[in-house]
């Protein structure tokens, strides 16, 4: 158990709609990343939140947004939902966030968008 | 644009035998690199690590090798155990940017 929870496991729904998915970083830990991984790729990076404050950007599409709470839990929040948002997003989490630190990863959620 | 990348997709070895998992990427600055396991159902989890001023860390069965000049490493297990059979994730960070860059993954499966 890495200390990352990530609710719900599952997610089923259809085009067009708005999800919510959230993570609650392990204990102490200041930092949350949000990952996406589609069918056959690696981990891609989507944003990263320090403290409640946004820290970087990746591949992350103008239709999803995030945010990170005082009590540090963090939203990952995808709108006018395509087929293609089909995939598993794992949250992560760390001390600091800063370099060279391991990340700590939830379990994950599977959205499957029908 | 994948700055890690990963070959040889699946990996078949017999128990007591040596796995060996290669990664090769594009960018420069990256300066840490790690090893995640990923089991089905269950989120990746960090493995072993190995910061560029080093060209080699051991963790009980689990060694990193890294070759900095020619943008490679590899992952050594051995001996494989059953319980290694899982999907393992090479990443990489760049100083000053804490997000890390993965390749698609390894499928490693070990025959008992």
């Amino acid at each position: 158990d890495s200390g990352v929870t990530q609710t719900p496991k599952h997610l089923i729904t259809a085009t067009g709609q708005r999800v919510t998915l959230r993570c609650s970083p392990r204990s102490g830990d200041l930092s949350v990343y949000w990952y996406q991984q589609s069918l056959d790729q690696g981990l891609q990076f989507l944003i990263h939140y320090y403290n409640g404050e946004e820290r970087a950007k990746g591949n992350i599409l103008e239709r999803f947004s995030a945010q990170q709470f005082p009590d540090l839990h963090s939203e990952l929040n995808l709108s006018s939902l395509e087929l293609g948002d089909s995939a598993l997003y794992f949250c992560a989490s760390s001390v600091m966030g800063g370099s060279n630190e391991k990340l700590f990863f939830g379990s994950g959620t599977q959205l499957s968008v029908l | 644009d994948q700055q890690v990348k990963q070959n040889s997709p699946s990996l078949s070895v017999q128990e007591g035998r040596i796995s060996i998992l290669n990664c090769d990427y594009t960018n420069s600055m990256f300066d840490y690199f790690l090893w995640y396991k990923k089991y089905p159902a269950e989120g990746p989890t960090f493995l072993i690590s190995i910061s560029s001023i080093k060209d080699k860390n051991e963790d009980g069965r689990f060694t990193v090798f890294l070759n900095k000049s020619a943008k490679h490493l590899s992952l050594h297990i051995v001996p494989s155990q059953p319980g290694d059979s899982a999907v393992y994730f090479c990443a990489a960070s760049a100083p000053g940017n804490n997000r890390l860059a993965f390749g698609k993954g390894n499928q490693v499966v070990v025959i008992p």
